[in-house]
């Protein structure tokens, strides 16, 4: 089985640095993504990791440690249009490898 | 390219009625999946397929049916709706190589059964 966390909700200043937690078991790992959903809109693909460490997209960046069953999401220089549910979602053997999602994180940016 | 589509948008059912949600990709992508997704449960898989001639059921599949006729179409049939069904339902699309863009999803079905 698979079991996907999630922080509910956070808020953050316009300009500040946010880390949206997300923790996971799965039997069998094939690396983990996140996406950004607006509300009322798709999901839109973030970032993918598979390997232990930081990738860097921009102001976004993603962390990824195996072990610990742990990734974070980083958003720098957060802008009032980075308020948007954020999922955390890993490939799940017991189905054919495809995506289960954590609840989401809603971001609330302020200014 | 129009990538996925689904349609209708939006849809209001009665309890007991039937319909399908249909869903159609042209990227060529062999795996597609049906979602649907509630307020604090996030997305969870309903049926999936990698590819024609193949479905499978995933976390949620009952009363609902998928055909794979076709690399293009798949299409989510509610067989007798019910209140429980009220959700917004995203179709998926992916590649093999899943790990470079992930998931295309559509726009979105918003369908309310009362």
């Amino acid at each position: 089985g698979q079991n996907i966390d999630q922080p509910t909700e956070m808020t953050a200043t316009e300009g500040a640095i946010v880390q949206i937690n997300c923790t996971y078991q799965t039997s069998g790992f094939n690396g983990l993504f996140w996406y950004q959903q607006h509300a009322g809109e798709a999901p839109t693909f973030l970032s993918y990791n598979v390997l232990d460490g930081l990738e860097e997209k921009g102001r976004f960046s993603s962390f990824l440690s195996r072990s610990k069953g742990y990734s974070y999401l980083l958003l720098k220089e957060l802008q009032m249009k980075d308020s948007a549910s954020y999922l955390c979602a890993v490939p799940t053997m017991e189905y054919g490898n495809k995506l289960v999602f954590g609840a989401g994180t809603i971001l609330r940016v302020k200014s | 390219n129009a990538g996925v589509t689904q349609t209708p948008k939006f849809q209001v059912l009665k309890t007991g009625q039937s319909m399908t949600l249909q869903c159609a990709q042209d990227m060529n992508h062999e795996y597609m999946s049906w979602y649907r997704q509630d307020p604090g449960m996030g997305l969870r898989l309903i049926h999936y397929s990698v590819g024609a001639g193949i479905t499978d059921q995933g976390e949620v599949p009952n009363g609902y049916n998928v055909s794979r006729s076709t690399t293009e179409d798949f299409p989510l049939r509610l067989l007798s709706a019910a209140p429980s069904q009220t959700s917004v339902y995203f179709c998926a699309s992916s590649s093999i190589d899943l790990d470079t863009y992930g998931y295309t999803f559509g726009s979105g079905t918003r369908l309310t059964v009362v």
